[in-house]
């Protein structure tokens, strides 16, 4: 049972648009919530991050929405830039529990 | 200077062999994990360590044994290895069990022939 899904394996969006990732979670004790990025073999590297006390959340270029009546977040990069290319994962976890879940990741393809 | 350091990077053994894969962490993080990432790219925890003792042991074949000899080292010992298990193994840390985002090390990629 999935309970963070990333329903789009790849997007390609034309550099200095925006990109928009999506991610749905199925677990309602889910109250945090975080974006990574992946480079070929490399770890995952750290965005931004939600707490479901907010709806928003802006560092620079990376914007995080949730949605907790629809158990729905997303990742909004502005402008895309090429090095943006990766594979992005969503992940969450519930209060009082020491893991996340992740999603199955979504490839961004920034396109010059 | 790399904050969360795994080795070997990549490793190719037979099946039925045994292999450990070390991780260190130079952030001063009370708490370590091992994620797997399997050829359907899941990333799925196996188990998590904090302040050397035991907190998360999901659902994992025993021939896996995850080792923590201080809190800063998290090791991880596969026995008779099998095919199935031919995956990327990543190390992460975070400050707390319940603060701080994850940080990864590059992965380990062990393929079982």
């Amino acid at each position: 049972d999935q309970q963070v899904k990333q329903n789009s394996p790849s997007l390609s969006v034309q550099e200095g648009r925006i990109s928009i990732l999506n991610c749905d979670y199925t677990n309602s004790m889910f109250d945090y919530f975080l974006w990574y990025k992946k480079y070929p073999a490399e770890g995952p590297t750290f965005l931004i991050s939600i707490s479901s006390i907010k709806d928003k959340n802006e560092d620079g270029r990376f914007t995080v929405f949730l949605n907790k009546s629809a158990k729905h977040l997303s990742l909004h990069i502005v402008p895309s830039q090429p090095g943006d290319s990766a594979v992005y994962f969503c992940a969450a976890r519930s209060s009082g529990t020491y893991k996340y879940i992740f999603g199955t990741g979504t490839r961004l393809k920034v396109l010059a | 200077d790399t904050a969360v350091s795994q080795t070997p990077k990549y490793l190719v053994t037979q099946m039925g062999n045994d292999k450990s894969i070390k991780c260190e962490q130079n952030l001063g993080h009370d708490t370590m994990y091992w994620y797997k990432q399997d050829s359907k790219k899941f990333l799925k925890i196996m188990f998590s360590y904090n302040n050397k003792e035991l907190i998360i042991n999901e659902t994992v074949p025993n021939r896996f044994s995850p080792k923590s000899p201080d809190k800063a080292h998290l090791n991880l010992h596969i026995n008779s290895l099998e095919l199935g298990d031919s995956a990327v193994y990543f190390c992460a840390s975070s400050l707390t069990t319940t603060t701080g985002e994850l940080f990864f090390g590059e992965g380990s990629r062990l393929t079982v022939l």
